[in-house]
């Protein structure tokens, strides 16, 4: 079964820029989540996703970040414009449902914003 | 809000136990995660305690679950160098919600 795939792996932009990050769950699975994880933190959960409709986004700085999940699979989150706290690694999860099920992790995208 | 703690380091030889040790403060967590992250990974789930249960033991790792102290604890039994990396304690309350501790950093000496 493949695992949760993200892009790019790296970025590095300047502040004030834009990027964006993709998501490819696993197959089948309904819920999907952003964290963004600073370095020496725990993740922190940004969005929550049920299929396509949004679930929890309350940690979400709506100013500058925005998330979708148009037809319930990938999923792209998006930073516009970025600030150099921004930089952090940004782990998309996956899971066939909620809180008593496994989430499954993807390898991150690692941000820097110079 | 809620919050996890988590102490930041441990360190001990091979062979020897390890606990990690984790509070949080929601009293309505229904699940209680313990999570491994090994260098440029994500996060690997270890196992689970739900809130009703007091231990959980899984091969090598055993989970203590004070739900009065709210204090939850992993103990990996037979350390090995391979299980040297970050740990991180997580609560999902009724809601649905995740919160993640800042994870505790083990280092298994040889």
């Amino acid at each position: 079964e493949a695992g949760v795939a993200q892009s790019p792996r790296y970025k590095i932009i300047e502040k004030r820029q834009s990027v964006a990050f993709w998501c490819n769950p696993i197959s089948g699975h309904a819920t999907l989540y952003w964290y963004q994880q600073i370095l020496g933190q725990g993740p922190k959960l940004l969005i929550q996703f049920q299929n396509n409709g949004v679930v929890d986004d309350s940690q979400l700085p709506k100013d500058r970040f925005s998330a979708e999940r148009l037809k319930g699979v990938d999923s792209t989150l998006k930073i516009q414009p970025a600030k150099l706290e921004d930089s952090a690694v940004y782990l998309c999860a996956s899971s066939s449902g909620t809180a008593n099920t496994e989430a499954f992790f993807g390898q991150g995208t690692r941000l820097t914003v110079v | 809000g809620e919050d996890v703690e988590q102490s930041l380091f441990l360190s001990v030889r091979e062979g020897d136990s390890s606990v990690i040790n984790c509070t949080y403060t929601d009293s309505s967590s229904t699940y209680l995660y313990w999570y491994k992250q090994e260098p440029g990974a994500g996060l690997q789930l270890l196992t689970y305690i739900f809130s009703n249960m007091d231990m959980k033991q899984d091969q090598r790792l055993t989970v203590l679950l004070n739900k009065k102290d709210k204090h939850l604890s992993l103990r990996i039994a037979d350390t090995q160098t391979g299980d040297s990396a970050i740990y991180f304690c997580a609560e999902i309350s009724n809601a649905g919600k995740s919160t993640f501790g800042d994870g505790t950093t083990l280092t298994v000496k040889p």
